[in-house]
């Protein structure tokens, strides 16, 4: 069966410094990935989405970027943190040419 | 553009008892899914259930099913018998065949009573 990962699940970083979001999906092959942020209270933003290694599209212009080395994993990443990047992240699959999202446990990250 | 609109922004219900949510989207378009997620106080988002757009019949998943209403852009959410575990922020989905993007309400969060 399929799982996705994601690590850390938990962190707090100070302003400025870079941040690395890992999430990793195992049981299958070539999946659509995608980065989500939920703001307190609020729905789920999508940040990046890909449907293959090395592509990458982005939903909202920020500070954040992804990459996918792999077929099954996908980074999210920034290279300085704003006070604004807090909130939950959550990665999610989806089996190609497939419309169902299977999501990831999340990462709450705090910028102080 | 489409949208999508969950208009209640908490809902309480008595345990046992059956409670809706509401959602409704906006969408040009003739071919899509709907879904419905519920994020329990752990954050992991789980699928409740899902509709294709192009079938008449409500979906249904044991005590949930939906009445989805094509022509009013309705895709509401019936919980029957509710459980205590059923507490939860409850999300509304939509996504089009061959896009890669769903597009999510506010969510509706849910207070079950014992």
């Amino acid at each position: 069966s399929q799982t996705i990962h994601q690590w850390p699940a938990t962190l707090v970083q100070p302003v400025g410094s870079p941040l690395s979001l890992e999430c990793t999906v195992e049981g299958t092959s070539n999946p659509n990935l995608y980065w989500y942020r939920q703001a307190a209270g609020r729905g789920l933003q999508l940040l990046f989405y890909s449907v293959g290694i090395g592509q990458i599209s982005s939903e909202v212009p920020q500070n954040l970027s992804a990459s996918r080395p792999q077929d099954r994993q996908f980074i999210l990443s920034s290279k300085k943190l704003l006070l604004s990047d807090s909130g939950f992240y959550l990665c999610a699959w989806s089996p190609p040419a497939y419309n169902e999202q299977f999501f990831g446990p999340g990462t709450r990250l705090t910028v102080l | 553009a489409q949208t999508v609109t969950q208009s209640q922004p908490e809902m309480s219900v008595q345990e046992a008892e059956t409670v809706t949510l509401s959602c409704t989207y906006d969408t040009s378009e003739s071919d899509y899914y709907l879904f419905w997620y519920k994020q329990p106080p752990s954050r992991q988002m789980i699928l409740v259930i899902r509709q294709e757009a192009y079938k008449q019949q409500n979906a249904t998943e044991n005590r949930f099913s939906v009445n989805f209403q094509k022509a009013a852009k309705s895709f509401s959410l019936k919980i029957s018998d509710s459980q205590l575990g059923d507490a939860a922020m409850y999300f509304c989905a939509y996504t089009t065949s061959g896009t890669y993007k769903y597009i999510f309400g506010t969510g509706t969060r849910l207070k079950v009573l014992a």
